[in-house]
């Protein structure tokens, strides 16, 4: 079992529609990434979340500490949102990161 | 937030010839800086951890004399592909973190390297 799993792997959507990935995880953290990587290649650090919840324009970030469990939710999802998103987590005591697989996110005109 | 370049974005060269690649945090100084390599359609695999003046350490299979890590400065840090073969065509990434941004990551956009 992987120590971050994220659902789903694949995810298609009109564009408008609410979005939500979901990362779960099975190590104590200190910090947990959501980043989007486009077809591109680039990586860009979306938030870091040790609490509670982040938001940044249309994106929202929460966690779930003693759940082990964080959401990305994309409102008014818009086909450049079209990316795959992975989830990272730092555990404590340590200065790596694990990675999710990702979810490939396709917003449909 | 912080910024974190790569050059070249991409790179082709013929087989037995080496490339560098340079990772340069461009707005803070990275006390530590992180190289990742990634196969199409999968996640970042870690290769090496080099914090700067000391010598790098490479993760379990991640043969340290074919991936020559520098991290000789707080801006800057190298990864060497020497002797590149076909095999070794990836996409490398790295990512920075340092002074005043505790567990935060910042990443590079990533060199496409072609071995032909």
């Amino acid at each position: 079992k992987n120590e971050v799993e994220q659902s789903p792997q694949n995810l298609t959507a009109q564009e408008g529609e609410f979005i939500t990935i979901n990362c779960s995880y099975s190590v104590g953290i200190s910090a947990l990434h959501w980043l989007q990587q486009h077809p591109g290649g680039g990586i860009v650090s979306l938030f870091m979340l040790s609490s509670g919840k982040k938001k940044h324009g249309r994106l929202i970030a929460t966690i779930n500490i003693q759940e082990k469990h964080s959401s990305l939710h994309i409102t008014a999802s818009h086909p450049r949102d079209s990316a795959v998103y992975i989830c990272a987590v730092r555990a404590r005591g340590n200065e790596k990161l694990t990675f999710g697989t990702g979810t490939r996110l396709t917003i449909i005109p | 937030g912080a910024v974190v370049s790569q050059h070249p974005s991409w790179v082709i060269c013929k087989s037995g010839t080496s490339v560098k690649i340079e990772c340069r945090s461009l707005d803070f100084q990275a006390t530590t800086m992180f190289w990742y390599r990634q196969f199409p359609k999968q996640s970042l695999m870690l290769m090496a951890t080099s914090n700067e003046g000391s010598k790098a350490t490479y993760e379990q299979g991640v043969e340290k004399d074919k991936f020559l890590i520098n991290h000789a400065s707080l801006t800057l840090s190298t990864l060497t592909v020497t002797s590149a073969h076909p095999e070794d065509s990836s996409f490398y990434i790295c990512s920075a973190e340092g002074l005043g941004a505790r567990d935060e990551q910042f990443f590079g956009p990533g060199t496409r390297l072609t071995v032909l």
